[in-house]
């Protein structure tokens, strides 16, 4: 039973850009989270989805970011035209239940 | 405004000894405390919770305890291992539904032998 399942582990984008993150939940999860975690600090809550629904999109920026996870495939958190302060680690985790989260190995964005 | 916080970046115990993380939150509505712990280039794995009605939660070596009326939670490790060397997060959630969690910003404990 795979846990949750990240690609890329680490991507390397140029300033202007667009990078995709992946992220497939474990099998039978229907809740997935994306957060991100700058340098020196902690986790930050981007965006909850449920199957083909945006149910909390509060931590997300306003521009140049978008999450979706359609009924078929991984979620895909998408970062348009990135900048270098984009450059982090972004984590996915997955749930079934409201206390059952179980977390990626995240991704390393770097943007040169 | 931070709503968790972990005030000691890192922490040093002698191996043996007993390991005590501690955090703090301002929102009153958080119902829900767990403690995570992440290596380096891994993901973070949940270690313990506890629900707001209880004072107390205890899983082997773990024991987490929540002061509600001073906003305060703590996680006690004993014995510390070579192992439990890694970053703790404190995060709390609210609602009692499926929603985000806020994290602190971690603290590196550091085992010595």
């Amino acid at each position: 039973n795979a846990g949750v399942m990240q690609n890329p582990r680490h991507l390397v984008r140029r300033r202007g850009q667009e990078a995709r993150l992946r992220c497939s939940p474990m099998k039978g999860h229907s809740h997935v989270y994306w957060y991100r975690q700058l340098p020196e600090e902690g986790l930050k809550f981007m965006v909850y989805l449920q199957k083909e629904n945006i149910i909390d999109e509060s931590g997300m920026p306003k521009e140049r970011f978008s999450a979706e996870f359609p009924k078929e495939g991984p979620s895909i958190l998408r970062i348009q035209q990135v900048v270098r302060g984009d450059s982090a680690a972004y984590f996915c985790a997955s749930s079934q239940r409201s206390d059952g989260y179980t977390f990626g190995s995240g991704t390393r964005l770097t943007v040169v | 405004d931070q709503q968790v916080k972990q005030n000691s970046p890192s922490l040093s115990v002698q191996e043996g000894r007993i390991s005590i993380l501690n955090c703090d939150y301002t929102n009153s509505m958080f119902d829900y405390f767990l403690w995570y712990k992440k290596y380096p280039a891994e993901g973070p794995t949940f270690l313990i919770s506890i629900s707001s009605i209880k004072d107390k939660n205890e899983d082997g070596r773990f024991t987490v305890f929540l002061n509600k009326s001073a906003k305060h939670l703590s996680l006690h490790i004993v014995p510390s291992q070579p192992g439990d060397s890694a970053v703790y997060f404190c995060a709390a959630r609210s609602g009692g539904g499926a929603d985000g969690l806020t994290f602190g910003k971690g603290t590196h404990l550091i085992i010595q032998p």
